[in-house]
């Protein structure tokens, strides 16, 4: 079956910080898929990324980036100088390709405050 | 460039009714899929469905609960006899194409259901 862990419930750093959500996963696929979704306080889900399992290669994209390393299962998400609009509960989830195709397993989301 | 649609953005119903949530998929997108997110946990999936067909309703609780995506409009999701257990958030996301592909599912603001 596939999981995804989120041990992080609620993450409160002050402005500026750096921020790391961590995301561990379970899957006997040999080809997954693995996404970040950030919910913000207005409720819609809004896609950040997208990595396939033949792609270890880390990802930046501006204040974001990804760390994803196949031998400890984790697909982690770090924020640079947060900012308050980073506020915002974050979703991992995974999709294989075979097993439940087309099917998200969301991790139970890191509640992640930016205080000013 | 209009995104996933979803409505009513918020609907009350007493114990008993019967609650209708529509969803629009992005244009292009033939493959829709439904997920309820309940208060303070992740979402889980429901229903896949693409054009007149469902194609993974493993999700969905066994009774009371029924998904369409007709071949003209937008997919409803029914539940008849509403109890409070069924407020929640309900998400419809879409994608391009199906599970060969294992393309991005972009989400829709949800509906937030409310049983009195």
């Amino acid at each position: 079956a596939q999981k995804v862990t989120q041990a992080q419930t609620e993450i409160s750093v002050v402005e500026k910080e750096d921020v790391t959500l961590d995301c561990v996963y379970e899957t006997r696929d040999t080809t997954y898929y693995l996404f970040w979704y950030k919910q913000p306080p207005s409720g819609e889900l809004v896609f950040l990324i997208r990595r396939n399992s033949f792609d270890e290669q880390n990802e930046i994209s501006g204040r974001y980036s990804w760390n994803f390393q196949k031998s400890t299962s984790s697909f982690n998400f770090t924020i640079t100088a947060s900012q308050v609009v980073d506020s915002a509960v974050y979703f991992c989830a995974l999709s294989g390709l075979i097993q439940g195709a087309q099917k998200l397993v969301f991790g139970q989301g890191t509640r992640l405050t930016i205080n000013p | 460039n209009a995104g996933v649609m979803q409505n009513p953005r918020h609907l009350v119903r007493r114990r008993g009714q019967e609650a209708r949530l529509r969803c629009s998929p992005m244009k292009g997108h033939s493959h829709v899929y439904w997920y309820r997110q309940l208060p303070e946990e992740g979402l889980k999936f429901m229903v896949y469905l693409q054009k007149e067909n469902i194609i993974d309703e493993s999700g969905m609780p066994k009774e009371r609960f029924s998904a369409e995506f007709p071949k003209e409009g937008p997919s409803i999701l029914r539940i008849q006899q509403v109890v409070r257990g069924d407020s929640a958030a309900y998400f419809c996301a879409s994608s391009y194409s199906g599970a060969e592909y294992q393309e991005t599912q972009y989400f829709g603001p949800g509906t937030r259901l409310l049983v009195l």
